[in-house]
């Protein structure tokens, strides 16, 4: 059984820019969350995919976008980043129906934004 | 709100002491309730969940945790810890409006050896 897997580990961009993290799910899991971890303080959830489609949103502004592709691997495109987007970011991925609670987190991403 | 609370932010024990890590949750719905752990370098994987039925819980590592309704709390136990439970410890519900998990803010637990 292949975990939840994260790319790159480790990211360093310029306020203003773009980025892409990227996430492949365990395998046979159909949905995927994102989080974003600030040194110190717990995941806070962006949002979920789930059949390709956005399934739930948490409290972050449009520039977090998102997709999920055909194979439930899935990405985390952040536009116009700012120095607060500095943090973990946590992909999980889940069963849908009934299981989707039990989620299983990949490495992060560690996205340094100067 | 929905909302979790951890109320220690940083534990320090020596080895073999016992442990509790206090946890309290804000919501409305059904709960399920987890707790986490993050070592040092790595991924969080889950310790423990409480879905239904018997309110303590035992997780992996020798980890319970008791469920109590009536004072929404869901506290993390060990009898005794060792050197290697030096980590950050993570409460957490699960809404099932909106499909995610709602965490607490951590108690980074050190045991010295």
């Amino acid at each position: 059984e292949t975990g939840v897997t994260q790319s790159p580990t480790h990211l360093i961009k310029t306020r203003g820019q773009q980025v892409t993290l990227r996430c492949s799910s365990q395998s046979g899991h159909n949905t995927v969350s994102w989080y974003q971890q600030a040194l110190g303080q717990g995941p806070q959830f962006i949002f979920q995919y789930y059949r390709e489609e956005e399934n739930g949103r948490g409290n972050f502004p449009p520039r977090f976008s998102g997709l999920q592709f055909p194979n439930y691997s899935s990405e985390l495109n952040v536009n116009a980043l700012e120095l607060d987007d500095s943090a973990l970011y946590l992909c999980a991925s889940s069963l849908s129906g009934t299981r989707t609670y039990e989620q299983y987190f990949g490495p992060g991403t560690r996205l340094t934004v100067t | 709100a929905q909302s979790v609370s951890q109320h220690n932010h940083h534990v320090i024990l020596s080895e073999a002491a016992s442990l509790e890590l206090g946890c309290n949750y804000s919501y409305g719905g059904t709960v399920n309730l987890f707790w986490y752990v993050q070592y040092p370098g790595q991924h969080l994987q889950l310790l423990l969940k409480y879905f239904s039925g018997d309110p303590l819980v035992k997780g992996i590592k020798g980890f319970e945790a008791e469920f109590i309704k009536s004072k929404f709390s869901f506290n993390l136990r060990k009898p005794s810890v060792q050197w290697s439970d030096t980590a950050e410890y993570f409460c957490a519900v699960y809404s099932s409006n909106t499909g995610k998990l709602i965490f607490g803010q951590g108690t980074t637990l050190q045991v010295k050896p």
